[in-house]
């Protein structure tokens, strides 16, 4: 059975740092995609970052500089680094699969979320 | 950057049909996937490739893309499918994926 699992989400203060991990089961995080995507409160779905089996990463503009992705495939995990957190980061963050053809993905399965709050 | 339009809510009754659509510049030579949010729930993939559909997901529901847009279908609605339901493209000028706003779909 596939599952993605989310951790590390909570509080934190503005201009603060968090990583948030997924643990994956059912497949390998190093042979597939990977991404992150997030939703604020009462907001649509944003597309935040996504690994390459590469390992070549890309971020959206709102966080590029800001946030780090990383995958441990002996853990079978990603995860996302943020840091200089504002309070427009305050979400509820998946962990998704991606597949499909190449610029074509599609999210095929998703973790259940981990909220970051980022407030003083 | 490239944006996805939908409408924000359509309602159906029981047994009836909702449509609702996506509209973006040229989306007609896109793949355009589809995905539903219960409240509290993480998105659930219902369609993909414009018209494809997931292991599991009930022949119901059902996806085009033609003209300038796309339109996820649900036949025969059940109280279940009230959600949000969203569409999402790959941007070839970003490199990033987009999503679009989302429609409600209320059950009535």
């Amino acid at each position: 059975e596939i599952q993605l699992v989310e951790s590390g989400g909570g509080l934190v203060q503005p201009g603060g740092s968090l990583t948030l991990s997924c643990v994956v089961s059912g497949f390998s995080v190093g042979d597939n995609y990977m991404s992150w995507v997030r939703q604020a409160p009462g907001a649509g779905l944003e597309w935040v970052s996504i690994i390459y089996r590469s390992g070549r990463t890309h971020h959206a503009d709102s966080v590029k500089g800001r946030f780090t992705l990383s995958r441990d495939n002996l853990k079978n995990t990603v995860n996302l680094q943020m840091n200089s957190l504002q309070a427009e980061d305050t979400a509820v963050y998946y962990c998704a699969r991606p597949r499909g053809s190449y610029r074509q993905e599609y999210f095929e399965q998703w973790g259940q979320g981990t909220l970051v709050t980022v407030s003083s | 950057s490239y944006e996805l339009t939908q409408t924000p809510a359509v309602s159906a009754a029981p047994g009836q049909t909702a449509k609702m659509s996506c509209g973006g510049n040229n989306i007609e030579s896109k793949s355009v996937h589809w995905y539903q949010q219960r409240p509290g729930q993480a998105p659930l993939l219902v369609v993909y490739d414009n018209g494809d559909r997931p292991s599991g997901i009930p022949d119901r529901f059902s996806g085009s893309n033609s003209g300038k847009t796309a339109t996820l279908t649900i036949s025969r609605v059940e109280a279940g499918d009230e959600a949000d339901y969203y569409c999402q493209v790959w941007d070839v000028t970003t490199d990033h994926q987009v999503f679009g706003g989302g429609t409600k779909l209320t059950v009535l």
